[in-house]
């Protein structure tokens, strides 16, 4: 099973921008993959947030706010979730996710996100 | 609105089997077009994926549980189960049961169980 790397923690403040990576192993393009993220808070499970594969081919869960969205950085073969004007209600874990091609699915470990 | 609820024992013994059934309301498992899922998180970890199942039976296991693991559906009660067998306290965790899109999205979770194995 591959490893997706997060950052254990990151931390902006409110009205801010939070990035978090989603870092792939080299023998993974992740131009070939749907980088999927989740958000989970204390005592919750995940809450599904957005894939993102391309600006041409994405999707945002229901409910979900515009100012979450996905990207990708082809040179540092990461996904990224952009969280902007972030909110206190925002300080959560996430998680990102791929669906290698043997149809098995990977967790990244996740970040936690404190809103300061 | 789908609905999951994981059910079964909070504790099981080393070396015993931890089975698990998560019912589905709001939707029925039978009618295609998505996959069934479990997944785990260990105290204070990260998530964990266990293995799905299509309602035709067809299941994908992740490859460190998979000799110990089945899956399994029963439509006519429209709920899915869990067996891991000759657990040990590294399989100390909270379930989780999800629908899975066929885009790949885990859109509907259960609120979990926690499952300690201890003697």
């Amino acid at each position: 099973q591959p490893v997706l790397t997060q950052p254990p923690s990151s931390s902006a403040s409110p009205g801010e921008s939070a990035r978090l990576t989603c870092t792939l192993p080299s023998d993974i393009n992740v131009g070939n993959y749907n980088i999927y993220w989740y958000q989970q808070k204390p005592g919750s499970p995940p809450r599904y947030l957005l894939y993102y594969y391309s600006d041409s081919y994405k999707g945002q869960g229901s409910g979900v706010p515009s100012r979450f969205s996905g990207s990708k950085d082809a040179s540092a073969n990461t996904g990224i979730l952009l969280i902007s004007g972030l909110q206190s209600e925002d300080e959560a874990d996430y998680y990102c996710v791929i669906w290698p091609s043997n149809a098995h699915v990977v967790f990244g470990g996740g970040t936690k996100l404190t809103v300061l | 609105q789908v609905q999951l609820q994981e059910s079964g024992p909070g504790l099981v013994k080393p070396s015993q089997t931890l089975s698990l059934t998560c019912t589905v309301s709001g939707g029925s498992i039978s009618s295609g077009g998505h996959y069934w899922s479990w997944v785990r998180q260990h105290p204070g970890k990260g998530l964990e994926w266990i293995g799905y199942i299509y309602y035709s039976g067809s299941t994908y296991y992740n490859p460190s549980l998979k000799s110990r693991l089945t899956i399994s559906v029963d439509t006519s009660k429209n709920q899915l189960s869990l067996k891991l067998t000759s657990v040990t306290a590294a399989d100390t965790a909270v379930y989780y049961c999800a629908r899975v899109g066929l885009t790949g999205t885990f859109d509907y979770w259960g609120q979990g169980t926690l499952v300690t194995v201890s003697s």
